[in-house]
């Protein structure tokens, strides 16, 4: 069971926003580990969308952008498009657990 | 072009052993951190092992300690997962996974992924 707890789907039409919610502990986001975030896209391998809670790759739209607060972490997406449905992944890492961990992951929907 | 390229998936029985390959090209291999990532099929991705540049220093999670061990050859610029004692419940893709330039500690992102290969564990 991962330690990071996300939900499992979330959808909106295009053009909304949706938030996806990372939630974790005082072992893992709350003691202050980065958190980021992984699209993977359906056949492929995951691909970095957020970096260091907040920050963007170079090429990643600015329609992603991610925060942290306490032992949460959130991904938002806003002018949700047809192409931004995937799979999405935070990670980590737990001091509990000496590891890197990732969240349940949540599937996106454009409707 | 920075590029991970993944080998040596297949099929093994319970209790056998595979040896995966990464094969690094077009960043200084033996300045980042790399990882073993898996995603048992349907399901969401699991960390499964670390080594840090050098190879002086290594780490595993509780569900392959002892069984999997990583290695790197920096003159190679391969990665490897030395993978015994095979269960049912290693089958997954295995992708290998670049440390990316943004962080030096244990929370650091993984910023370049290979394609993945297939491990299936069956009898």
């Amino acid at each position: 069971q991962s330690v990071l707890t996300q939900p499992p789907s979330v959808s909106g039409a295009p053009g909304q926003r949706v938030t996806i919610s990372c939630t974790g502990s005082s072992s893992n986001i709350g003691a202050g580990y980065d958190v980021h975030w992984y699209q993977q896209l359906p056949g492929t391998a995951p691909k970095l969308l957020i970096y260091g809670n907040s920050n963007r790759p170079s090429g990643v739209p600015d329609r992603f952008s991610g925060s942290k607060s306490g032992t949460s972490a959130s991904l938002a997406i806003t002018g949700l498009q047809a192409e931004d449905e995937a799979d999405y992944y935070c990670q980590s890492y737990d001091s509990s657990l000496s590891g890197r961990v990732f969240g349940t992951g949540t599937k996106v929907t454009v409707l | 072009e920075v590029q991970l390229l993944e080998s040596g998936g297949g099929l093994v029985q319970p209790g056998g052993s595979l040896r995966l390959s990464c094969a690094a090209s077009g960043f200084t291999f033996s300045s980042y951190a790399m990882s073993w990532v898996r995603q048992a099929p349907g399901k969401g991705l699991e960390w499964v092992s670390a080594i840090s540049g050098s190879g002086g220093s290594t780490y595993y999670a509780d569900s392959v300690k002892g069984r999997f061990t990583i290695s790197r050859d920096n003159s190679k610029n391969t990665l490897y997962l030395q993978m015994n004692s095979l269960r049912a419940e290693d089958t997954a893709v295995y992708y290998c996974a670049k440390s990316g330039p943004y962080s030096s500690g244990p929370d650091d992102a993984f910023d370049i992924w290979g394609q993945g290969t297939m491990v299936t564990v069956s009898s």
